[in-house]
């Protein structure tokens, strides 16, 4: 079993549409958890970042983590075609905070 | 925002020579610098820690002689691919660290990634 699960997509939407994207993991040690953005061909850059449990709002992106059930969720609000890439979400535990778990990315596509 | 390059963004190779991978952090000083390596539909990987003058820390299951890392300087990685076979074709790339960062997460910066591919 994977550390870090999370459905490849493609996930297809709407533009203006929200957009819900998930990551289920195992280690109940992960304290840090992250989402990335990552455009074909390039390297990830971070959207979202929160430590421990609860919401955390950056314009029209929401990351919510529910550590009782090792579940954490990135919202987009109107989303827009440039929003179409691949979203990584990625954990690390307190004592390897260098060391992140990714997951397999979810391919968004947003249809203008 | 701090920008990592990286060079060469593809390179195809044949089996057996080796293959040199840089990556630079260009407004910032980074002690760490970390490389990771992607396949296809598939998690980044972390392959490897490197700090400023020192050895190199590897993960499990990543083979030291082949993966030779070097990080001579604050803003300088490079990753040497030695007797490249096709199994080791995938997408490379690294990251660096902000010296002086206290929360990893917010001041680890990724480079746009190397194309390898071995014939």
């Amino acid at each position: 079993q994977k550390e870090v699960e999370q459905d490849p997509g493609p996930l297809s939407v709407p533009e203006g549409a929200i957009v819900s994207l998930n990551c289920t993991y195992s280690n109940s040690a992960f304290q840090y958890f992250m989402w990335y953005r990552q455009y074909s061909r390039k390297g990830p850059e971070l959207l979202m970042y929160t430590y421990s449990s609860g919401n955390k709002e950056d314009g029209r992106f929401t990351a919510q983590v529910d550590k009782s059930s090792k579940y954490i969720s990135l919202f987009i609000r109107d989303s827009q075609p440039s929003d179409s890439a691949t979203y990584l979400c990625a954990m690390s535990t307190v004592d390897s905070s260098y060391k992140l778990i990714f997951g397999s990315g979810t391919r968004l596509l947003v249809r203008p | 925002g701090a920008v990592v390059s990286q060079h060469p963004s593809r390179v195809i190779c044949k089996s057996g020579t080796s293959v040199k991978i840089e990556c630079r952090s260009l407004d910032f000083q980074a002690t760490t610098m970390f490389w990771y390596r992607q396949f296809p539909k598939q998690s980044l990987m972390l392959m490897a820690t490197s700090n400023e003058g020192s050895k190199a820390t590897y993960e499990q299951g990543v083979e030291k002689d082949k993966f030779l890392i070097n990080h001579a300087s604050l803003t300088l990685s490079t990753l040497t691919v030695t007797s490249a076979h096709p199994e080791d074709s995938s997408f490379y790339i690294c990251s660096a660290r902000l010296a002086g960062g206290i929360k990893l997460q917010e001041t680890q910066y990724f480079g746009p990634g190397t194309r390898l591919l071995v014939l």
